[in-house]
């Protein structure tokens, strides 16, 4: 099992510029979380997905960032027209489910830099 | 709306020490606890749960929660250099059926050999 993947680990943009994050959760697992950090706010939530439906985005900042999960073994978070404040590093989840005593397991994240 | 404060920020200890960590939350439905602990370069994991007041003890690892105080604690005892890590502290409970966990901003954690 190789956990949670994410690629690509560092991307760096040019502000305007368009970035994709892709996370590949762990085989069996319904849930998947986007995350972000940063030193100043931690770690944010974004939004989630249960047997890839869209379930709470309610972290998203609602113009410029969006999510999908086409299938079972991906997920994107798109951010267009990037700015410096999206600095960060994104973090994917996925859990079993979304029972409420389901650990969630993370992967290593991406790092993104937009200048 | 959840909000999980942890203190302190930052902690030394020496090797072979006692490192206490501690968590608040605010909403007094809140049913489940976690710790997880994050290194440098990679994703945070989870280190352990705790559903039920009380203490809850694995390896040198210890939980302790007191829903009434509203405050869940960690602590690590015989630290190791490689306990050295950000550690976080997260909530969830009953909120309609939605499921989404409130993260602390982290303790830092230096154990100094």
């Amino acid at each position: 099992n190789a956990g949670v993947i994410q690629t690509p680990r560092h991307k760096v943009t040019g502000k305007g510029q368009e970035a994709t994050l892709w996370c590949e959760p762990i085989s069996g697992h319904s849930a998947v979380f986007w995350y972000r950090q940063t030193i100043v706010q931690g770690l944010e939530f974004l939004t989630y997905f249960r047997n890839q439906a869209p379930i709470d985005d309610s972290g998203m900042p609602k113009e410029r960032f969006s999510a999908q999960m086409p299938n079972q073994s991906h997920s994107t978070l798109k951010i267009q027209s990037t700015q410096p404040q999206d600095s960060a590093v994104y973090l994917c989840a996925s859990s079993l489910d979304v029972l409420n005593q389901d650990t969630q397991y993370f992967g290593p994240g991406t790092r993104l830099l937009v200048l | 709306q959840q909000k999980v404060q942890q203190s302190p920020e930052s902690l030394i200890v020496p090797e072979g020490g006692m490192a206490s960590l501690n968590c608040t939350f605010s909403d007094r439905n809140s049913q489940y606890f976690w710790w997880y602990r994050q290194h440098p370069g990679e994703g945070p994991k989870a280190l352990m749960s705790i559903f039920s007041n009380g203490d809850k003890k694995e390896g040198r690892f210890t939980a302790h929660l007191n829903k009434a105080s509203l405050h869940v604690s960690l602590h690590i005892k015989d630290s190791q250099p490689s306990d050295s890590a950000l550690y976080f502290c997260a909530v969830s409970g009953p909120s309609g059926g939605n499921y989404k966990p409130t993260f602390g901003k982290g303790t830092s954690l230096v154990v100094h050999p």
